[in-house]
């Protein structure tokens, strides 16, 4: 199974900081990515996909980015609705796998 | 609008059986993918299954092959996820999720873009 390993487990930034979360797969996923967001007891709701492509109706302070091995979601100017949990999930191989987690908190 | 709306959780015994269901609406169901992703309390997610357009083909995680069928019905725009021998460690909040896909230089990217709202299993005795 491709595991994906995401960083950091959890993050607490200021409203209008930057943040990044890095997402690292067990072996090439070929930019088979999505980034997904999930607020508080909300199903999960995608944010990006084929590791840079932006959803639609997704804010554009969203980015996506990375191939090969690495790939990370950066946030610009933060705002207070962005506070959730992120996911990665690789569509290259079944399992599809995820990874942990990213909580994301105001400071 | 498009809405997947979940059906059919609740509290089992180990080694009984649940059958869940998820209809959808607002878009052509028999032109997508679909699958089933879970969330134990507190934990991440997990790709359950995934079940082509038209029902011919399946996909299971191992931890749930022989023991969870996925399947779907086109006329009724609804898929459904029949969960046998069930075991504690099932116990996740189960959502369904339209798969699409991204079509660029010959290869399609995938991904999940409608979740519905999940509904959640209990296995205990």
């Amino acid at each position: 199974d491709i595991q994906m390993t995401q960083s950091p487990a959890s993050l607490s930034a200021s409203l209008g900081e930057t943040v990044t979360i890095e997402c690292l797969a067990s072996e090439d996923i070929y930019s088979n990515l999505a980034w997904y967001q999930q607020k508080p007891g909300k199903s999960p709701q995608l944010l990006i996909y084929y590791a840079n492509s932006l959803n639609d109706g997704v804010p554009s302070r969203f980015s996506g980015s990375g191939s090969g091995t690495q790939y990370s979601l950066k946030i610009n100017s933060l705002q207070s609705e962005d506070v959730s949990i992120y996911f990665c999930q690789q569509n290259y191989d079944s399992p599809y796998t995820f990874g942990a987690g990213t909580k994301l908190e105001l400071k | 609008e498009v809405q997947l709306v979940e059906s059919g959780g609740g509290l089992v015994q180990p080694g009984r059986s649940m059958k869940l269901s998820c209809a959808a609406s607002g878009f052509t169901f028999n032109n997508y993918d679909m699958a089933w992703v879970c969330q134990a309390p507190k934990k991440g997610l997990e790709w359950v299954a995934t079940i082509s357009y038209d029902g011919s083909s399946t996909y299971y995680r191992d931890s749930v092959k022989g023991r969870f069928t996925i399947s779907r019905d086109n006329a009724k725009s609804t898929l459904y996820l029949q969960m046998d021998s069930l075991r504690s460690e099932d116990t996740a909040t189960y959502y369904c999720a339209r798969r699409s896909d991204y079509y660029y230089d010959g290869t399609y990217y995938y991904y999940f873009d409608y979740w519905g709202q999940g509904v959640m299993v209990t296995v205990s005795s």
